[in-house]
């Protein structure tokens, strides 16, 4: 079945940086735009990131802009997520998702998600 | 930017009950362009209506979604246990914020 997993999450300290990977199976991987979600403890959701199916276009909410970046690798089915200059605000689980009409982004599929925690 | 506001925060009911949950914006959607989401405990978010009242699929018909311009429902028309959850709104028009999300808990 058509699945998205992430990884790379862990605890890190404020400055440093983490890079987060999205493996998708089961699906035309180039043919999606993929986005990053995260969701602070207890709190909602917040669009992070979108990357186009052809990693032509990304882009990024205003507080992550200048930090992070995102890469895709269609050989591995897999978007990067790297995250550079974390701060406690960062602290979340980061979810990937899979939007499926371009230019309207919302999401059909949804990774389990990673945990990032910024902490000194 | 379109500010979401879901109301109410939690709602209390019983398995069977038909629940109704608001999302209203701070401004016009275009084109209705409102989707909503269920997060389960420790789960990630799933698709549950996009384009306002169009259910994604293998969602059960006891979910609907109705509204247009700035308010919006949905609606579970009889509880079953799975679907005490979270629910997310979500504008996906010229840009792509969540409201705060309304839990359904079993009372």
């Amino acid at each position: 079945q058509e699945q998205l997993v992430e990884s790379g999450g862990g605890v890190v300290q404020p400055g440093r940086s983490l890079r987060l990977s999205c493996a998708a199976s089961e699906f035309t991987f180039n043919n999606y735009a993929i986005h990053w979600v995260r969701q602070a403890p207890g709190k909602g959701l917040e669009w992070v990131s979108a990357t186009s199916s052809d990693g032509t276009y990304k882009y990024y909410t205003d507080s992550v802009k200048g930090r992070f970046t995102t890469s895709r690798d269609d050989s591995k089915n897999t978007l990067y997520l790297q995250m550079n200059s974390l701060r406690p605000e960062d602290t979340a689980m980061y979810y990937c998702a899979r939007s499926v009409i371009r230019g309207l982004w919302y999401f059909d599929l949804w990774g389990r998600g990673t945990l990032v925690t910024v902490s000194s | 930017e379109i500010v979401l506001t879901q109301s109410p925060g939690t709602l209390s009911l019983s398995p069977g009950e038909r629940a109704t949950l608001s999302c209203r914006a701070s401004q016009s959607v275009s084109n209705n362009y409102v989707a909503w989401y269920q997060q389960r405990p420790g789960q990630a978010p799933r698709l549950l209506i996009y384009a306002a009242s169009t259910r994604a699929s293998g969602i059960p018909d006891r979910f609907s979604g109705s509204g247009s311009g700035t308010d919006f429902t949905l609606t579970i028309s009889r509880l079953e246990p799975e679907d005490f959850a979270v629910y997310f709104c979500q504008q996906y028009g010229n840009s792509h914020p969540f409201g705060g999300g309304t839990k359904v808990e079993i009372k």
